[in-house]
């Protein structure tokens, strides 16, 4: 596709509950991060993925968040146990390989539309 | 600490200059982005300082001092369809997350 694409594009849930994010990166792109942001806010980084693996995943707030990449393209953030403090917009970006690309492509992260989610 | 700064909000006619800050307080980064997003939609790149000084990209300039901790991003010939938030991020040293700041929102009136 052209661009980062992420569905739903809009979730509501109950405290609680069980969500999957997905996250469709730019083809080509072997890097892959999360990040959440609330109303007001910047984005904030959630986790990284490099390939398949997780390369950082120091901004999951906790262990109810949890996010794969199996076969290095899709990804799914997945949130156990949802609080209504896990309500903000979850956004999802791609880019080229760190240091494999210039300055620019390699600093460029696209991202994706966000999926809002809404904790009642 | 490891923290960016910007003013919230600001407020331009059509045709004018805008100049959006950013401070931070942070020893070691690959560089300064600046990033777009407008009312529901997602972040877009507008553009990246590796080294200090003034970068152009067309009706927007972007400008890094790592000496004094400061960046800003100049909006000129101001148009409607830029009323939107606006972010600066580093990417610190031994990692490729970006690191936003709170944004600042600009308010573009006829």
């Amino acid at each position: 596709g052209a661009g980062v694409s992420q569905t739903p594009s809009n979730k509501v849930t109950e405290k609680g509950k069980y969500v999957e994010l997905r996250c469709d990166p730019i083809s080509g792109h072997t890097a892959l991060y999360w990040y959440r942001q609330s109303l007001g806010q910047g984005p904030e980084f959630l986790i990284y993925f490099q390939g398949t693996g997780a390369a950082d995943d120091s901004g999951l707030p906790n262990d109810r968040f949890f996010a794969v990449r199996p076969e290095g393209s899709v990804s799914t953030l997945k949130i156990q146990r949802t609080e209504r403090g896990d309500s903000a917009v979850y956004l999802c970006a791609s880019s080229f390989q760190p240091g494999l690309a210039g300055p620019i492509l390699q600093e460029t992260q696209y991202f994706g539309p966000g999926t809002r989610l809404l904790v009642l | 600490g490891q923290s960016l700064e910007q003013p919230s909000e600001v407020t331009a006619v059509e045709g004018a200059i805008v100049q959006i800050n950013c401070t931070y307080q942070t020893s070691g980064f690959y560089g300064l982005s600046w990033y777009q997003q407008h009312d529901g939609g997602a972040p877009t790149f507008l553009s990246y300082n590796a080294l200090d000084g003034l970068e152009e990209t067309g009706r927007f300039s972007s400008f890094l001092s790592r000496s004094d901790s400061y960046g800003y991003l100049l909006l000129q010939e101001l148009q409607m369809k830029d009323s939107a938030s606006y972010f600066c991020a580093v990417k610190y040293y031994g990692n490729n997350r970006l690191a936003f700041g709170k944004g600042n929102q600009v308010v573009v009136i006829p």
